[in-house]
């Protein structure tokens, strides 16, 4: 069964500094992996996926990177606002086709201070 | 677009009550999803339906029912609400193919 694990559980860092999550998982043999953003007391929204082929996914200020081999993958984002503020949230799916279905780490939850 | 919907917003039970929770797309979505999100146990599956006309358990369906009503609409029910569902429920829906899921704002139940 896979397993997704997240670290830190929380993170407060000062406005402005650039900042790592980190996301593990215990299967290798997956298809892609995704970086979800949650605002509190929101749904959640996708911010990058990495397809399995794929090191490194960039958007903006984010930019996610995956090493399937070891199981890892890192968010990186940079020149952090007091916006950014929220849980992020990695995902690894358990297969493809018709039974796609995500299993979710428990979350970061980021304080950017101004 | 709406994208996801779902309502109630907010839902007081007391123990022993029932309630169906609505969640809608209008997104042309083949498959949907329906999550419970705890404190420090993160998002969990509760029943998904890969297409109209077919569900299936996920990983925590003990206590729930659902509906595949038409493409557009799927519905999670709760015939005899328990303390230990007070949760908030989120829906998704991810186009055939796709590999992103799109969530709705979250359904929060609480059961006395």
């Amino acid at each position: 069964k896979q397993e997704v694990t997240q670290i830190p559980a929380a993170l407060s860092v000062p406005e402005g500094e650039n900042l790592v999550l980190n996301c593990s998982f215990t299967d290798s043999a997956i298809y892609n992996l995704q970086w979800f953003r949650q605002d509190p007391g929101k749904g959640l929204t996708s911010l990058l996926l990495i397809q399995s082929s794929q090191r490194e996914q960039t958007s903006g200020r984010l930019n996610a990177s995956l090493d399937k081999s070891s199981g890892r993958s890192t968010l990186y984002i940079a020149a952090s606002q007091p916006g950014d503020s929220a849980t992020y949230l990695c995902a690894v799916p358990n297969s493809g086709g018709s039974n796609y279905k995500l299993t979710f780490g428990k979350g970061t939850l980021l304080t950017v201070n101004p | 677009n709406a994208g996801v919907t779902q309502t109630p917003k907010f839902q007081v039970l007391k123990t022993g009550q029932s309630m169906t929770l609505q969640c809608a797309q209008d997104m042309n979505h083949n498959s949907m999803y329906w999550y419970r999100q705890d404190p420090g146990m993160g998002l969990r599956l509760i029943y998904y339906s890969a297409s109209e006309g077919t569900t299936d358990k996920g990983e925590v369906p003990n206590g729930y029912n659902v509906s595949r009503l038409n493409k557009r609409e799927f519905s999670l029910r709760l015939e005899s609400a328990a303390p230990s569902q007070t949760s908030v429920y989120f829906c998704a829906s991810r186009r055939q193919g796709g590999e992103t899921q799109y969530f709705g704002p979250g359904t929060r139940l609480l059961v006395l």
